[in-house]
């Protein structure tokens, strides 16, 4: 079956550094892949979208890359701050659906 | 971005009573919406998906007659768990996309539902 599988152990990083969560697909070609945030008890929000024919896409201190061959995307945000922290999602076109895989939590420590 | 509400945003009820969830996009007309359920740190699992003037397609394993959803209009659509339990505790999530659109999808901030 189609999986979006994210890594589910929480990545810890100190403020200003990169941080970085991959989220890797099995089993079908996605023609697109997205990204959100997601606070505790609170909706995810939209973050990026990446096209399988674009290699990477960013938008202010985020940057996503989509690798067809490794069939991985890359969510990374640049000089990470406390406020960063939080769970980010990947997620894929499943037909009419989305599958979303199950997040990787972030902890932005001052 | 646009705006999906939801209503409550937390419940606390009694095992045995039902329970109506509101989801309303406020800013644009949806003729899809989507409720999720997720249980702590695991992801969101889609339920079924709410078109309007149409009956729902409910998921597999998820049950049409506990889980009554009416999409009614084009920015409401409503969840209610019928004779709800302890085991229907969970964080309820819908999402609404826009006409025309294949890949967006906008989220409202989720009901906490505890059933005692």
């Amino acid at each position: 079956s189609q999986k979006i599988e994210q890594n589910s152990e929480a990545l810890n990083i100190q403020e200003g550094k990169t941080a970085t969560l991959t989220c890797n697909y099995t089993n079908y070609s996605p023609a697109y892949l997205q990204w959100y945030r997601q606070d505790p008890g609170r909706g995810p929000v939209f973050l990026l979208l990446i096209r399988e024919n674009e290699k990477e896409k960013r938008k202010e201190r985020l940057k996503v890359t989509f690798d067809t061959t490794l069939k991985q995307s890359l969510f990374h945000i640049t000089a990470s701050q406390p406020a960063d922290s939080a769970t980010y999602l990947c997620a894929g076109p499943g037909g009419f659906k989305t599958i979303f895989g199950a997040g990787t939590r972030l902890f932005v420590k001052a | 971005g646009a705006v999906v509400s939801q209503h409550p945003s937390w419940v606390i009820c009694k095992s045995g009573t039902s329970v109506k969830i509101e989801c309303r996009s406020l800013d644009f007309q949806a003729t899809t919406m989507f409720w999720y359920r997720q249980f702590p740190k695991q992801s969101l699992m889609l339920m079924a998906t709410s078109n309007e003037g149409s009956k729902a397609t409910y998921e597999q394993g998820v049950e049409k007659d506990k889980f009554l959803i009416n999409h009614a209009s084009l920015t409401l659509s409503t969840l209610t768990v019928t004779s709800a339990h302890p085991e229907d505790s969970s964080f309820y999530i819908c999402s609404a996309r826009p006409p025309k659109s294949t890949d967006t999808q906008y989220f409202g901030p989720g009901t906490r539902l505890t059933v005692l």
